[in-house]
């Protein structure tokens, strides 16, 4: 079974300063897809960055990096330089694959992430 | 390119009813997956269909049923609406389901 934990429900940051979303998985696949994307109040779902087990390297995406400890089972987000633009939750998840062989996607409960100016 | 389009954005149903929710996929992507939204439950999978057939299925009663057509669009049914089902209805699409998932704007279903 997958599973995603998000400890954090919220957070604040002072804008311009970096922030650390954390996110912690559990799956017996051995091989897996992590994902974090960002929701503001308007609702959707805004993809940020993506890193697969096997890659080497932690994923960078602009403001945006994933720090990949795949022995502590950990993926957290770290985002840089904090713009009022970034208030918004935060979701952590997990691509594996159900008994059945196909993928599953499988989201963590969110961190709302508040910058203040 | 175009995003994921869902329709409608907004929907008020009575208890009892029934509603059918759409989306459309991004052009080429063809694996379309669902999700209901709650304050209390989070984000939770309903179903995921890739070339017309299901592929995954989430915890969700049999009242929640979804298709996809041929040409990816993908349509989700809840039949006999309970006050419950209130809720942020998301579709995501994506070409393999290898990369980021494209998400909809969402069908926000209440049921009174």
């Amino acid at each position: 079974a997958q599973k995603i934990t998000q400890t954090q429900p919220g957070m604040f940051v002072q804008e311009k300063e970096a922030v650390t979303l954390d996110c912690t998985y559990d799956t017996s696949d051995p091989s897996y897809g992590l994902f974090w994307y960002k929701q503001p109040s308007s609702g959707e779902m805004i993809f940020l960055i993506y890193q697969g087990s096997y890659d080497q390297q932690n994923a960078t995406e602009g403001r945006y990096s994933l720090n990949f400890q795949k022995a502590r089972k950990s993926a957290n987000l770290v985002i840089s330089a904090s713009q009022l633009g970034d208030s918004a939750m935060y979701f952590c998840a997990m691509r594996g694959v159900n008994s059945g062989g196909y993928q599953k996607v499988t989201f963590g409960t969110g961190t709302k992430l508040q910058v203040i100016p | 390119k175009a995003g994921v389009t869902q329709t409608p954005r907004y929907l008020i149903k009575t208890r009892g009813q029934q509603v059918t929710l759409s989306c459309s996929p991004i052009s080429g992507h063809r694996s379309v997956s669902w999700y209901q939204q709650t304050p209390g439950q989070g984000l939770q999978f309903l179903f995921e269909y890739f070339s017309e057939t299901q592929r995954n299925k989430g915890n969700f009663p049999g009242r929640f049923s979804g298709r996809q057509f041929s040409n990816s669009r993908s349509e989700m049914n809840v039949s006999t609406l309970e006050l419950g089902d209130s809720a942020l209805y998301l579709c995501a699409s994506s070409f393999s389901g290898d990369e980021g998932y494209t998400f909809g704007s969402g069908t926000r279903l209440t049921v009174v």
